[in-house]
C-alpha cells in the first residue's frame, strides 16, 4: 500500500531498554521527520532527514538516534528508555521539506 | 522558546457559526505558514497553507489570514460543521525545510 507507515502502534518498555520505532514510506520523498506529541508542547522535531545518510538534529533529540541508509525507511532509536520518553512519535514525509504526509503514529510508554 | 505559539488549548463553537483559531510566531525567517488538523488516533493531515507573499488564501469553508506585520495567522472556517472538531496545529517554515509546530487548539463543534 502506498504511504507512510509506522510500527509499532502501540509499545510499552522498560526503564532503560532500547526501543526502535519504524517508519517507512513508499514515495521516494526526500524528506523524513520524527516528531513527538506532548500535552502542552504540540509536536516537537526529534530529527529530521533531508536524504540517505543525510541526517540532523531538532530541537529534542538527546536520548535518540536515527540513521537513514534506504531512502524509505527512517528508524527511531531511544537507546535506552526513561519515562520522559512515553509519549505519542510521529514519523512524517515531504518532498521539499514542507506540506508533510504523517504517519499514524506510534504510542509509547515507558515503566 | 516558543517560536510558533497558539494561546488558546480550546475553543467551542456552535454548528454553523463561524471558528476563529490564531496563531503568532516570532521569528522572522519563517516564510510559509501551514496548519494541519488532527483526530485522536491519527496523524495530523495537511489542511490549507499560506506564503508570505500572499495575506489570505481560501480553499472552500477554510480560510487562512496573514498578518505579517503582526506575525499573527487565523484560520477562519465558516459555516463550523460537527466533523471539524478536531485539534488544529499552526506550523511555520522558513529556509531551513522543516515545520515549527505550535501546541495546538482543540475545536469542539457543538450541535
Amino acid at each position: 500500500d502506498a504511504g507512510i507507515t509506522q510500527s509499532p502502534r502501540y509499545k510499552i518498555t522498560e526503564t532503560g531498554r532500547q526501543v526502535t520505532l519504524m517508519c517507512h514510506q513508499t514515495w521516494s520523498h526526500s524528506y523524513m521527520f520524527w516528531y513527538r506529541q506532548d500535552l502542552g508542547h504540540g509536536l516537537r522535531l526529534i530529527y529530521y532527514s533531508a536524504a540517505a545518510d543525510i541526517t540532523d538534529k531538532g530541537e529534542v533529540s538527546d536520548g535518540y538516534v536515527v540513521s537513514r541508509s534506504k531512502t524509505e525507511n527512517f528508524p527511531l532509536t531511544l537507546e535506552s528508555a526513561t519515562r520522559s520518553q512515553t509519549s505519542v512519535y510521529f514519523c512524517a514525509s515531504s518532498v521539499s521539506g514542507d506540506g508533510y504526509t504523517f504517519g499514524s503514529g506510534t504510542r509509547l510508554t515507558v515503566v | 522558546d516558543q517560536q510558533v505559539k497558539q494561546n488558546s488549548p480550546s475553543l467551542s463553537v456552535q454548528e454553523g457559526r463561524i471558528s476563529i483559531l490564531n496563531c503568532d510566531y516570532t521569528n522572522s525567517m519563517f516564510d510559509y505558514f501551514l496548519w494541519y488538523k488532527k483526530y485522536p488516533a491519527e496523524g495530523p493531515t495537511f489542511l490549507i497553507s499560506i506564503s508570505s507573499i500572499k495575506d489570505k488564501n481560501e480553499d472552500g469553508r477554510f480560510t487562512v489570514f496573514l498578518n505579517k506585520s503582526a506575525k499573527h495567522l487565523s484560520l477562519h472556517i465558516v459555516p463550523s460543521q460537527p466533523g471539524d472538531s478536531a485539534v488544529y496545529f499552526c506550523a511555520a517554515t522558513g529556509t531551513a525545510s522543516k515545520l515549527t509546530f505550535g501546541t495546538g487548539t482543540r475545536l469542539q463543534v457543538t450541535l
